[in-house]
C-alpha cells in the first residue's frame, strides 16, 4: 500500500522561509519521481515542481523558479520542498505525489496535503 | 506552454445520469492525459492515465477516450460519491505539467 504523508505546514510570514515533507511508504521511492502540487484557496490544482526518479532532474513552474526547491532523502524515503522568499499567493494546500515513472508521468497517488498560509 | 481547456466548468446532474467532461490541449499531446477526481476537502485520486487506461481500482463506469488534443472522461449511471471536481492533467510537455480548470460535477 502506498503511504505518502506531508507535514511542516503552517504559517510564515511574507519574505520568509518554510521547508515542507513528504514521507513516503509502501513503495520503492527510488523508482518513481515526486511531484509537489498545490491548491489555493477554493482554486484548482497547480502543479509546483518534480524531482526525478534518480534525482538527476528538476523541473519548477515559473511561479515558484528561482524560490523553491525540490529534494529527496533516498535513505529516509522523504520529499521535501524548501520554500524562500515566500509571498501570499503561495498560500494554499500543498499535496505531494508518485509519479507513476521517473517523472514524466503525473501523480499516481498522493498525500493528503499540508496547509501552509503565508500572512503577517 | 501547453493549456488545457476544460467544458464544462460546472454540471447538474441526478443519479444514474450519463456525465461527459471535455478537455481540449493547446496543442496535441498524444495520450499524455490524465483524470483526476476530488472529493470536498479531500485530496485529488487518479481516474484514468494515459488516455484511457484505468487505474487500480477505480469503478468500471468510468471510462475515457482521445488523442491529440481532444479528451472526454465520461462517467455512466453517476453515483452519489461522484459528486465531486474533475480535473484533465497534460504531462506531454514537461515543465510545466498543467491541469484544466476544473469541472464540478453537483446533486441537480
Amino acid at each position: 500500500q502506498v503511504y505518502l504523508v506531508e507535514s511542516g505546514g503552517g504559517v510564515v510570514q511574507p519574505g520568509r522561509s518554510l521547508r515542507i515533507s513528504c514521507a513516503a511508504s509502501g513503495f520503492d521511492s527510488s523508482s518513481h519521481g515526486m511531484h509537489w502540487v498545490r491548491q489555493g484557496p477554493g482554486k484548482g490544482l497547480e502543479w509546483v515542481a518534480v524531482i526525478w526518479s534518480d534525482g538527476s532532474k528538476t523541473y519548477y513552474a515559473d511561479s515558484v523558479r528561482g524560490r523553491f526547491v525540490i529534494s529527496r532523502d533516498t535513505s529516509k524515503n522523504t520529499l521535501y520542498l524548501q520554500m524562500n522568499t515566500v509571498r501570499a499567493e503561495d498560500t494554499g494546500v500543498y499535496y505531494c505525489a508518485r509519479d507513476r515513472s521517473d517523472g514524466s508521468y503525473g501523480g499516481d497517488y498522493w498525500g493528503q496535503g499540508t496547509l501552509v498560509t503565508v500572512s503577517s | 506552454d501547453i493549456q488545457m481547456t476544460q467544458s464544462p466548468s460546472s454540471l447538474s446532474a441526478s443519479v444514474g445520469d450519463r456525465v461527459t467532461i471535455t478537455c481540449r490541449a493547446s496543442q496535441s499531446i498524444n495520450h499524455y492525459v490524465n483524470w483526476y477526481q476530488q472529493r470536498p476537502g479531500k485530496a485529488p485520486t487518479l481516474l484514468i492515465y494515459a488516455a484511457s487506461t484505468l487505474h487500480a481500482g477505480v469503478p468500471s463506469r468510468f471510462s475515457a477516450s482521445g488523442y491529440g488534443t481532444d479528451f472526454t472522461l465520461t462517467i455512466t449511471s453517476l453515483q452519489p460519491e461522484d459528486f465531486a471536481t474533475y480535473y484533465c492533467q497534460q504531462t506531454y510537455s514537461i515543465p510545466p505539467v498543467t491541469f484544466g480548470g476544473g469541472t464540478k460535477v453537483e446533486i441537480k
